[in-house]
């Protein structure tokens, strides 16, 4: 069974590069059936999707953030990455990373990892 | 973009109590849904895919019908465990959750 884990600052500053690294085990990230995808949920409010890569370096990401978003894969440390440039407060929110298929439906996911954006 | 709309936003029930929410697609996402169940500082959990297929581990109370726009889950005899909000998520195009259904016990 998958399970995934998210690291990274948990304060960053305003116009600064917001990144996050994501740790797999109980499997391979080069796994050709798998997507590594990013959610993002804001104190109190609901979830929304950030982008997916996978080990082929396919990538997706939301047209509403693609501008800021940059992910990665790191094959060789069974990892993923996260970063968001140019933040702002309304950046402050728990990350999740989380797997999928083909199917954009998540099945496995991290406990998550709190940003804040303040200066 | 396809938003999702859920409602309602909140619903208080009894325990044994039948629970349906709803999920409206703004264009047909075909079976192309899934739900989750949030506890509070936990990640989602994955409840049911593709509108209506149950996820392994996943109590059979839970259920989902529904395609093209119209989607609902129903949790037939209401426990105390099943106290969390819950989302949907169609996957036709990417993904976009709804904005949650907050479900309490009286």
């Amino acid at each position: 069974q998958l399970q995934l884990q998210e690291s990274g600052p948990g304060l960053v500053k305003p116009s600064e590069t917001l990144s996050l690294t994501c740790t797999v085990s109980g499997g391979s990230i080069s796994n050709s059936s798998y997507y590594w995808g990013w959610i993002r949920q804001p104190p109190g409010k609901g979830l929304e999707w950030i982008g997916s890569i996978n080990h082929f370096g396919s990538i997706y990401h939301s047209p509403s953030l693609r501008s800021r978003v940059t992910t990665s894969v790191d094959t060789s440390k069974n990892q993923f990455s996260l970063k968001l440039s140019s933040v702002t407060a309304s950046d402050t929110a728990m990350y999740y990373c989380a797997s999928h298929k083909t199917s954009y439906y998540f099945d496995y996911w991290g406990q998550g990892a709190l940003v804040t954006v303040s200066s | 973009d396809i938003q999702m709309t859920q409602s309602p936003s909140t619903l208080s029930a009894s325990v044994g109590d039948r629970v349906t929410i709803t999920c409206r697609a703004s264009q047909s996402i075909s079976s192309w849904l899934a739900w989750y169940q949030q506890r509070p500082g936990k990640p989602p959990k994955l409840l049911i895919y593709k509108a209506s297929s149950l996820e392994s581990g996943v109590p059979s109370r839970f259920t989902g019908s529904g395609s093209g726009t119209e989607f609902a889950l129903t949790i037939s005899s209401l426990q105390p465990d099943d106290s969390a909000t819950y989302y949907c998520q169609q996957y036709n195009t990417y993904g976009t959750f709804g904005q949650g259904t907050k479900v309490e016990i009286k």
